[in-house]
C-alpha cells in the first residue's frame, strides 16, 4: 500500500523558516516524480514544487521562487521542501503527492501538514 | 500560472446527474489530454477520480466520467449519491513537470 506522510509543520514568524519531509512507503520511490500541493484555509488546492525521479528537474510556482527548495533523497525514500522567507500567504496544508508513471495525474496523496505562518 | 475555471458550486438530488465544468486555456487544458479530477471531502487529502480527460482508476465508480472539448473539460457524476457531495477540483498539466489546478467546485447533493 502507498503511504506518504508528512511531518514539520508548524507555526513560524514571518520571515522564518521551516523544513518539511514526507516519508514514503509502499513503491519503489526513486522511480516517481513527486510534487508539494498547497491548500490554504478554506480555499482550493495550488500546487506548489515538483521534483523528477532523479532529481534532474525542478520546478515552482511563481510565489514561491527564490523562497522555496524542493528536495529528494531516493536512499532514504524521502521528499523534502525547505521554506524560508515566510509570508502569512504560505500558510497552509502542504500535502506531499506523487505522480502516476506514464502519464501527468497526481496519483497519490499524503495527509498534509498544517504550517502557519502569523506573529 | 492561472487557475482553471471552475463554477463555485452545483447541485443535484440523489439520482440525478451533474456537471462541473472546469475552463483553461490552450497553453493547459486544451493543450493535450492531461485533464484530472480529484475528490476531497471536509478535512481529507484530495482523491484522483478521473485522469487522462475520460480514464477511471480502478475502484473509481463508473458513475463519474470526464470529457474535454476544446479548451473545456468536464467531470458528470450520474446518478448522485449522498456520498458524493464534496469538493472537486480539475487539474492541469501545463507543461514542464507543472500542474495548474481549478478554483474548485462544490457538489451539493439536496
Amino acid at each position: 500500500e502507498v503511504q506518504l506522510v508528512e511531518s514539520g509543520g508548524g507555526l513560524v514568524k514571518p520571515g522564518g523558516s521551516l523544513r518539511l519531509s514526507c516519508a514514503a512507503s509502499g513503491f519503489t520511490f526513486s522511480n516517481y516524480n513527486m510534487n508539494w500541493v498547497r491548500q490554504a484555509p478554506g480555499k482550493g488546492l495550488e500546487w506548489v514544487s515538483s521534483i523528477s525521479s532523479s532529481s534532474s528537474y525542478i520546478y515552482y510556482v511563481d510565489s514561491v521562487k527564490g523562497r522555496f527548495t524542493i528536495s529528494r533523497d531516493n536512499a532514504k525514500n524521502s521528499l523534502y521542501l525547505q521554506m524560508n522567507s515566510l509570508r502569512a500567504e504560505d500558510t497552509a496544508v502542504y500535502y506531499c503527492a506523487r505522480d502516476w508513471a506514464g502519464t501527468w495525474s497526481i496519483q497519490h496523496w499524503g495527509q498534509g501538514t498544517l504550517v502557519t505562518v502569523s506573529s | 500560472q492561472s487557475a482553471l475555471t471552475q463554477p463555485r458550486s452545483v447541485s443535484g438530488s440523489p439520482g440525478q446527474s451533474v456537471t462541473v465544468s472546469c475552463t483553461g486555456t490552450s497553453s493547459d487544458v486544451g493543450g493535450d489530454n492531461y485533464v484530472s479530477w480529484y475528490q476531497q471531502h471536509p478535512g481529507k487529502a484530495p482523491k484522483l477520480m478521473i485522469y487522462d480527460v475520460t480514464q477511471r482508476p480502478s475502484g473509481v465508480p463508473d458513475r463519474f466520467s470526464g470529457s474535454k472539448s476544446g479548451n473545456t473539460a468536464s467531470l458528470t457524476i450520474s446518478g448522485l449519491q449522498a456520498e458524493d457531495e464534496a469538493d472537486y477540483y480539475c487539474c492541469s498539466y501545463a507543461g514542464s513537470y507543472t500542474y495548474v489546478f481549478g478554483t474548485g467546485t462544490k457538489v451539493t447533493v439536496l
